[in-house]
């Protein structure tokens, strides 16, 4: 079945440790998304790519990398300089010719 | 600055019990009105999109309606399995190429059998 996967489901990082969460498409979609989901708040962007090898910051880009190699892959690091990491954070695809968002299931961050 | 609204920010309905959620939206080059649904733990789900004002769409018990500046979703006699968050974004047109979704907080919905 075509979709999205993100992993790990859960994941701890320790104080100064930099993570990475993964996403995987089958999609063949072009564009890919990295959100951060807070209890009470709404989706907000951290970072977008349209193509392989390129991407944007979104609103919330400090302290989070990305790298978008492969059509398929669009990784999210969590880096130290990110002072309050928890959250819940989704990657989304989008294909070429529409407008919405195809969601995977999400990793919950925790901090140690 | 483009700001969306959903209220009410958390709604609990018997089972049965029609209602609406709202979200409006001050944005700027709108294209298109998204509903999402959210169940606890899990990414969102596509419901609908609306394009223009006066549009309506159906699936099962909900129907979205848009207007200029807002979109409701009515629930008509809810289920218990009915319950979810549910999250609105009205879409944009940025810089170059790029469309973004800007998303409500979302409505927590509660259907109690």
């Amino acid at each position: 079945d075509g979709g999205i996967t993100q992993s790990p489901k859960y994941l701890f990082r320790k104080e100064g440790q930099n993570v990475t969460l993964s996403c995987e498409q089958n999609l063949n979609h072009d564009a890919m998304y990295w959100y951060r989901q807070d209890p009470g708040q709404g989706l907000r962007l951290i970072y977008y790519s349209q193509i392989v090898n390129d991407f944007q910051k979104g609103d919330i880009a400090e302290g989070y990398s990305v790298s978008r190699e492969k059509k398929e892959s669009f990784p999210l690091t969590v880096t130290s300089a990110q002072k309050n990491p928890t959250a819940f954070y989704l990657c989304a695809s989008r294909p070429r010719a529409d407008e919405k968002l195809f969601f995977g299931s999400g990793t919950q961050l925790s901090v140690l | 600055e483009d700001q969306v609204t959903q209220s009410p920010e958390a709604l609990r309905l018997q089972e049965g019990e029609s209602s609406s959620l709202n979200c409006s939206y001050t944005v700027s080059g709108l294209r298109g009105l998204f509903w999402y649904r959210q169940d606890p733990g899990k990414g969102p789900e596509f419901l609908f999109t609306l394009y223009s004002a006066g549009e309506e769409k159906e699936k099962e018990r909900l129907k979205a309606t848009l207007t200029k500046k807002e979109s409701f979703l009515h629930i008509t006699a809810p289920k218990p399995e009915d319950s979810a968050t549910y999250l609105c974004a009205p879409g944009l047109i940025s810089s170059g190429s790029a469309r973004q979704l800007t998303f409500g907080s979302g409505t927590q919905l509660t259907v109690l059998p």
